[in-house]
């Protein structure tokens, strides 16, 4: 499966846009992205998926380019409860068995 | 509709016992994963599940740890043995077909400490 990179750590000032970019340039023809949120002492939640160009929904957008080697959650308008841990993934579509792998994630920190 | 239920939340062994963790898939969910978190770092995959059957072991050691998902009842990590260095947050995710297509759906964890 496709590594991922994705910076470690950004701030952000309450009521701002936030966009956090995530490398996958091995991505294979039958990948998908995915992002999810965790905030401390809980799971991991997801938050978005895509395949190609852009996916919205009501908590996040989530922008691919054509040779789909990056991704960028933009989380707009960030309150302090944003502040959390966002986690990169790239998975294979389904029917097909795999595991999907964790990177470190990017810490976000909200201040007011 | 419960989400996936992990328990005990907190659970503290001493060294060389045994730890039990147990999850619950959500309702429909026939896929199982295990994680391991150690403070401060990422998930670290375990071990992938269907009923009865595991597909993907890889992540897990080969001694002290096993993992099970039987035909009735939830899947259960257990480790033997313990050792400090198995303290750490084990996290479990379901979801209704081979992971990729619609995510997955963690539990909140089970928090081991080893004394």
């Amino acid at each position: 499966l496709a590594k991922t990179t994705q910076p470690i750590s950004m701030d952000s000032y309450e009521g701002q846009e936030v966009n956090i970019t995530c490398s996958h340039n091995n991505i294979a023809t039958n990948d998908y992205i995915t992002w999810y949120q965790q905030f401390p002492s809980q799971g991991p939640r997801f938050i978005i998926q895509g395949y190609k160009t852009k996916v919205t929904n009501e908590v996040a957008s989530l922008f691919i380019p054509a040779d789909r080697k990056s991704s960028t959650l933009s989380l707009p308008r960030v309150s302090l409860s944003d502040t959390a841990v966002y986690y990169c993934l790239v998975s294979r579509q389904a029917g097909t068995a795999s595991k999907l792998t964790f990177g470190t994630g990017t810490r976000l920190q909200v201040t007011l | 509709n419960a989400g996936v239920m992990q328990n005990p939340r907190h659970l503290v062994r001493r060294r060389g016992q045994e730890a039990r963790l147990r999850c619950s898939p959500m309702k429909g969910h026939s896929h199982v994963y295990w994680y391991r978190q150690l403070p401060e770092e990422g998930l670290k995959f375990m071990v992938y599940l269907q009923k009865e059957n595991i597909i993907d072991e890889s992540g897990m050691p080969k001694e002290r740890f096993s993992a099970e998902f039987p035909k009735e009842g939830p899947s259960i990590l257990r480790i033997q043995q313990v050792v400090r260095g198995d303290s750490a947050a084990y996290f479990c995710a379901s979801s209704p077909n081979a992971a990729g297509e619609w995510g997955l759906h963690f539990g909140n964890g089970t928090r081991l400490t080893v004394t």
